[in-house]
């Protein structure tokens, strides 16, 4: 079955460091993928996603490339800010394997502190 | 109201309580979603509606039963739950077809159960 396997956390880093979350996945078909972000007290929020290899989701200065060879969708943040802190998660989305439930399959989520 | 709104954001209960939880998407979306979030476990899919029939349930207890009367919106009511039933209970909708269900959230109903 497809999974999604993300690096363990927690990750503490001072502002404007470099951030890199490794994930990596397994999935049946040719899956879309995606990083949610959960800010504490708060539901997912979508970070950003890519549908096909090669495609470099991004948004708030958060970068993540679909990488079909390694099958891996790394998160990457040149310089990250106290405003970061929350847990990621990595996800995809397999329309072979999910078919009618369209299920997401998610990581176990990454705890990341940034402290000042 | 606009994405996924889900009330009460909050609530305490006993075992022998009913309560009902509510979402709903102003999103235009087919889909809908019940996820199990406790503290240090992989987020849990519960339960799936596709254009409002359930296409997907996780071997949920009993005590959990969810109803979808309509796209827009989706119940969750519980019934003589347990204590580690408490939890963030997340909703989420999507297009049933097509797309790549990239999935919206809810703020979560954080649960006790006492």
């Amino acid at each position: 079955g497809d999974s999604v396997t993300q690096m363990e956390g927690p990750v503490t880093l001072s502002e404007e460091a470099f951030l890199t979350i490794n994930c990596t996945y397994t999935a049946t078909g040719y899956p879309s993928l995606f990083w949610y972000v959960q800010y504490p007290g708060e539901g997912l929020q979508l970070l950003l996603k890519a549908t096909k290899a090669d495609d470099k989701g991004s948004n708030k200065g958060f970068e993540a490339t679909y990488r079909k060879e390694t099958t891996s969708f790394h998160l990457e943040k040149g310089s990250v800010q106290v405003s970061d802190s929350a847990v990621y998660f990595c996800a995809l989305s397999d329309p072979v394997s999910s078919g009618s439930a369209r299920q997401l399959t998610f990581g176990s989520g990454t705890q990341l502190t940034v402290l000042p | 109201e606009t994405g996924v709104t889900q009330t009460p954001r909050h609530l305490v209960m006993g075992m022998t309580n009913k309560k009902s939880l509510k979402c709903e998407q102003h999103l235009g979306h087919n889909a809908m979603y019940w996820y199990k979030q406790s503290a240090k476990k992989p987020l849990e899919l519960m339960f799936v509606y596709s254009l409002e029939e359930r296409v997907e349930n996780n071997s949920v207890p009993s005590r959990f039963s969810p109803e979808c009367p309509n796209s827009s919106h989706l119940f969750l009511h519980l019934h003589t739950l347990q204590p580690e039933d408490s939890a963030l209970y997340l909703c989420a909708s999507s297009q049933a077809a097509g797309g790549n269900n990239e999935q919206f959230f809810g703020p979560g109903t954080r649960l006790t159960v006492l």
